[in-house]
């Protein structure tokens, strides 16, 4: 049973629509991340929020607008995806941002941009 | 030069066998290194952190070699529950993680 929990777990969204991505960790977690993962491709960090501030940005594109209202809620919001943009997105959360701690995945969500 | 690069396989192997595979990263900063598996259309998970000294855990063995960058995961006596995509994760500091595209093994009965 994972701690970390994420919605949708499927969205198919055509390039003009928004959406929002969420994720929820029951573990009392202080930190929380946002990963893509392309087909064959390594996980990409995306963002990094620690204490629900934002200490990372990957170079994302402000397509992508991340969102942390609490340290155990984070979202993701989407406008304007390109088509190269369809992965799976997983969040992650870890007691600290420190670089031994362990992190834990959710399910993700698989992303098709129409 | 990518980051972290793996050898993506995918080893197949019979039940029982021993399988190693490497990991290699390209920043001698490193500080952290770990194992972490995927099962298919799953979310990763930690196997194993990777000491200076190695490690084991059980049939799985984990060294480091910072003269050559490069760290190493063996799984001996191979069960069917085996058969995953296994990640290489290497941290360079608090906030900066590189994974690895994922060694993918298959173990048949």
């Amino acid at each position: 049973e994972t701690g970390v929990t994420q919605t949708p777990r499927h969205l198919v969204m055509g390039m003009t629509n928004k959406k929002s991505l969420k994720c929820e960790q029951h573990l009392g977690h202080n930190a929380m991340y946002w990963y893509k993962q392309s087909a064959k491709k390594p996980l990409e960090l995306m963002f990094v929020y620690n204490f629900k501030e934002q200490t990372e940005n990957n170079s994302v594109p402000s397509r992508f607008s991340p969102e942390c209202p609490n340290s155990s809620h984070l979202f993701l919001h989407l406008h304007t995806l390109q088509p190269e943009d369809s992965a799976l997105y997983l969040c992650a959360s870890s007691q600290l941002t420190g670089r031994t701690d362990t992190q834990y995945f959710g399910p993700g969500t698989r992303l098709t941009v129409l | 030069r990518k980051e972290v690069e793996q050898d993506p396989g995918p080893f197949n192997v019979p039940e029982g066998a021993t399988v190693a595979f490497n990991c290699t990263y390209s920043n001698s900063a490193s500080q952290s290194f770990f194992w972490y598996r995927q099962d298919c259309r799953k979310e990763p998970k930690l196997l194993m952190s990777v000491y200076s000294s190695g490690n084991e855990d059980g049939r799985f063995t984990a060294q480091l070699n910072r003269a050559s960058q490069y760290i190493s995961l063996l799984i001996r006596d191979s069960k069917l529950s085996d058969s995953a995509t296994y990640l290489c994760v290497v941290t360079l500091n608090d906030y900066k993680l590189s994974f690895g595209a994922g060694t993918t093994v298959t173990v048949r009965a």
